[in-house]
């Protein structure tokens, strides 16, 4: 089954902890994305990344921190410097850039900071 | 910069009578659209899009949205509402700048039976 994971569905941490939160896609997309989701607020652009080693901040990019070493991973660090970390995180991927590229998004984490 | 407005945060119709979720959106350019849909503590699930072709865009389970420039408004609709279709809906645009989303603040719909 092709499709994205997000591992894990729930997490809890204790405040002043960094975390980092799992997103992997066998789908063989270049282009993988960071969401954050508040009630009310839709969803906003944490980082991007259009091919391995390489990664752009998007809106929100302030506290949080990713890396994309293969192709298929993406993971997301929250640091103790988010401020306001407790919030549904969704990943997504596309085969690329280009706007007809349609973005396909996991099941999310759901972080909750104690 | 692009924007999206969904003008209503709520929407609850009777199961079976036609859906209206409404969105407009504010572009300096022509604009890919797209809606999506999230159901409770799920991933989001792309419903349709336009991209400058026709501009009745048929999605899955029944929807469909209509491109109007004039109006800058790319309202979502169904004729006929499924206990189903109760989810959070999403309008997006997408910005000038590589394939980044711009989403509006959602519109959760809800069927009574």
């Amino acid at each position: 089954d092709g499709g994205i994971t997000q591992s894990p569905k729930y997490l809890f941490r204790k405040e002043g902890q960094n975390v980092t939160l799992s997103c992997e896609q066998n789908l063989n997309h270049d282009a993988m994305y960071w969401y954050r989701q508040d009630p009310g607020q839709g969803l906003r652009l944490i980082y991007y990344s259009q091919i391995v080693n390489d990664f752009q901040k998007g809106d929100i990019a302030e506290g949080y921190s990713v890396s994309r070493e293969k192709k298929e991973s993406f993971p997301l660090t929250v640091t103790s410097a988010q401020k306001n970390p407790t919030a549904f995180y969704l990943c997504a991927s596309s085969s690329g850039l280009a706007i007809l590229d349609t973005q396909y998004f996991g099941p999310g984490t759901r972080l909750t900071v104690l | 910069a692009q924007s999206v407005t969904q003008l209503d945060s709520h929407v609850s119709v009777s199961e079976g009578t036609p859906v209206l979720l409404r969105c407009n959106y504010s572009s300096s350019y022509s604009p890919s659209l797209f809606w999506y849909v999230q159901h409770p503590n799920k991933g989001l699930q792309l419903l349709l899009k336009y991209t400058s072709a026709a501009t009745l865009v048929k999605g899955i389970n029944g929807f469909e949205a209509e491109f109007k420039k004039s109006e800058t408004s790319f309202h979502l609709t169904k004729p006929s509402a499924h206990m189903s279709d109760a989810a959070e809906y999403f309008c997006v645009v997408q910005s000038e700048y590589g394939n980044k989303l711009v989403f509006g603040a959602g519109t959760i719909l809800r069927v009574k039976s």
